[in-house]
């Protein structure tokens, strides 16, 4: 596709329930981001990839808090045993490996309710 | 419908008007500042970025300046345009590595007719 695609879109999971959420990013972008956003906040930095090398997962929460990308492709983000404050929009990105800016490309995220 | 920021600081215009967006950021190690818009219900969009060794840079419609004396950051908008109410992020990259971006708060544009 022409852009980052998410899913499932919204996702509401009762506490301690697991859930996976999905990205497919860009064709041909070599890093992949995952950011999570709390309501009324910006993105916060969870993961990065660099395809299927995880390089960086100094903002996962807790170890409750998985992330893949098996093929260096598309991208699962798994919450084990969900508490309500892992409610938020989890979003996914993408840029070129040699893109020295600041351009990230973004899904429209993945918004998770835990009740 | 979801909306992207319900406590953050509102600036209002009138269609026509400019925009100035500001935003102080903290770490001076950093590359690149940058702005992104958000819709409601969407991800955050690029607009526009500018490197740690420049002060001034314009895109259609869109100028950031940059001044790194106080740390500071904004964002012009020309024109505004209902089309930019959004809600306006500034981010930075610290420098070396990938694109590990710092986001800031934010703010909420809103563009009256």
């Amino acid at each position: 596709g022409a852009g980052v695609s998410q899913s499932p879109r919204y996702k509401v999971a009762k506490r301690g329930q697991d859930v996976a959420l999905r990205c497919d990013p860009i064709s041909g972008h070599v890093s992949l981001f995952w950011y999570q956003q709390a309501l009324g906040q910006g993105p916060e930095f969870l993961t990065y990839f660099q395809n299927e090398a995880q390089l960086d997962k100094s903002g996962l929460p807790s170890d409750r808090f998985f992330a893949e990308r098996p093929e260096g492709s598309v991208s699962t983000l798994k919450i084990q045993r969900t508490q309500q404050e892992d409610s938020a929009v989890y979003l996914c990105a993408s840029s070129l490996i040699g893109q020295a800016t600041g351009e990230l490309f973004f899904g429209e995220g993945s918004r998770l309710t835990v009740l | 419908g979801e909306s992207v920021g319900l406590h953050l600081p509102t600036l209002s215009v009138q269609e026509g008007d400019n925009s100035i967006i500001n935003c102080a950021y903290s770490n001076s190690a950093s590359d690149y500042f940058i702005w992104y818009k958000q819709e409601s219900g969407k991800g955050p969009q690029f607009i526009i970025d500018i490197r740690s060794n420049m002060d001034k840079r314009q895109g259609q419609r869109v100028t950031v300046l940059l001044n790194k004396t106080v740390k500071h950051l904004s964002l012009q908008i020309a024109a505004t345009q209902p089309g930019d109410s959004a809600v306006y992020f500034c981010a930075e990259k610290p420098s070396g590595g990938y694109n590990k971006l710092i986001f800031g708060a934010g703010t909420r544009l809103a563009v009256h007719p």
